[in-house]
């Protein structure tokens, strides 16, 4: 079974560090490229960062360029989100997702997508 | 950026009626390359991560009941439930992957009346 379970979420102050991870299982993690979208409350998606299958290419949404770094280890079919500086509206659940455009270092479409880690972001 | 919007924000349907949501891309998501539309389709449950129904604004993901069916081009898309199921009671929102950032709509919620 295609599996992706996130952790590492919780409440951190205003200016303060997480490092999300998502555990890949049931398929061959180096083949994909993988992605972090989040849901702040009551709101919509919104992506916030991609990395190809050989971490050759990495994009990132405008809000959280510069302080947020996507990287993976493929050894250990692992995907991390390395969040600093982080801001009130950085509250959301985080959720890591395989991109399905394979062959192909842009992002596609997302499936799965694991159940979501929650990080609050207050004082 | 690519702004999505969606309408209506929430719709009731009666059982086995047919649903319609309109998704809405503020400039063309079509790749005159390939020809495709860069578009795709997810249902989100509470409680329960998003699931993917559609990409390349037709093509049904495996697994995905027939009754779900997308369509449109350029900047105009829809999703239709042609039969409206309990388990289908959902929030549905549409995602471009033409061009970074790639963003989604801000979902329509789809209730039983």
């Amino acid at each position: 079974e295609v599996q992706l379970v996130e952790s590492g979420g919780g409440l951190v102050q205003p200016g303060g560090s997480l490092r999300l991870s998502c555990a890949a299982s049931g398929f061959t993690f180096s083949s994909y490229g993988m992605n972090w979208v989040r849901q702040a409350p009551g709101k919509g998606l919104e992506w916030v960062s991609y990395i190809s299958s050989t971490s050759s290419r990495m994009q990132y949404a405008d809000s959280v360029r510069g302080r947020f770094t996507i990287s993976r280890d493929n050894a250990k079919n692992s995907l991390y989100l390395q969040m600093n500086g982080l801001r009130a509206e950085d509250t959301a659940i985080y959720y890591c997702a395989r991109d399905l455009r394979i062959g192909y270092d842009y992002v596609g479409w997302f499936d799965p997508w694991g159940q979501g880690t929650l990080v609050t972001v207050s004082s | 950026d690519i702004v999505m919007t969606q309408s209506p924000d929430s719709l009731a349907v009666s059982l086995g009626e047919r649903a319609t949501i309109n998704c809405k891309s503020s400039q063309s998501v079509l790749y005159s390359s390939d020809n495709k539309n860069y578009l795709a389709w997810y249902q989100h449950k509470p409680g329960q991560p998003p699931k993917l129904l559609i990409y390349w604004a037709s093509t049904r993901e495996s697994g995905v009941p027939d009754r779900f069916s997308g369509s449109g081009s350029g900047t105009d898309f829809t999703l239709a439930i042609s039969s409206l199921q309990a388990e289908d009671v959902a929030v549905y929102s549409c995602q471009q992957y033409y061009s970074g950032p790639f963003t989604f709509g801000p979902g329509t919620r789809v209730d039983i009346k």
